[in-house]
């Protein structure tokens, strides 16, 4: 079953401004990840945060997780128009020596340049 | 480092065929691939998690029959649709992991599939 929730579906914003994507998911988690893809690309790779961690920065990036109200938020700063892209969150359950991701809907963000 | 490549990007066949798609970690081993369907504007969907030499495991609703799953080495695994249809249509994505990691998936660019 989908664990991941995002919020905004869509959102669009304009380039330099901050843009700001939730994430809500339902059962227990490992990490929580955060994937971009470029339209009919694979997946890149953004930040891992672990469910014993509260927040976590790199670069223009910054995650927040909160296993109380299972949510998570990205939070992307000064954003550019090469941002423009669909944003996915991925909750991870580790069972032994295997691991899960299983996928929200996605967000989709434009940048205006 | 921790390229995932996939062959062919795209593929158009017809009603019946079969396709087979690779997926090869280019720069490391991978005990654990995975592949994932994404149909347009809609999220990823895991299909089967593929263990180098032993049987894939398949999620619940997937064919094991009609989408065969072979990981003969380290770093290759390969997804065949059997008898394809074109609601078999989309775009297949497969990840690695590192050999003795857990956490972090390595996307390939993906594969996507047309029957006509």
């Amino acid at each position: 079953s989908q664990q991941g929730e995002e919020d905004p579906q869509a959102l669009s914003i304009q380039e330099g401004e901050n843009a700001t994507m939730n994430c809500s998911y339902k059962t227990s988690i490992n990490n929580l990840q955060w994937y971009r893809q470029n339209s009919g690309r694979g997946l890149v790779h953004l930040i891992l945060i672990r469910s014993n961690e509260r927040e976590k920065h790199s670069g223009r990036l910054r995650v927040t997780l909160d296993t109380s109200k299972k949510s998570s938020s990205l939070l992307i700063t000064a954003s550019r128009a090469a941002d423009t892209a669909s944003y996915f969150c991925a909750t991870g359950l580790i069972t032994g020596a295997n691991s899960k991701l299983t996928f929200g809907k996605g967000i989709t963000l434009s940048v205006r340049p | 480092g921790a390229v995932v490549s996939q062959h062919p990007s795209r593929v158009i066949c017809k009603s019946g065929t079969s396709v087979k798609i690779e997926c090869r970690s280019l720069d490391f081993q991978a005990t654990t691939m995975f592949w994932y369907r994404q149909f347009p504007k809609q999220s990823l969907m895991l299909m089967a998690t593929s263990n180098e030499g032993s049987k894939a495991t398949y999620e619940q609703g997937v064919e094991k029959d009609k989408f065969l799953i072979n990981h003969a080495s380290l770093t290759l695994s390969t997804l065949t649709v059997t008898s394809a249809h074109p609601e078999d249509s989309s775009f297949y994505i497969c990840s690695a992991r590192l050999a003795g990691g857990t956490e972090t998936q390595y996307f390939g660019p993906g594969t996507r599939l047309l029957v006509l």
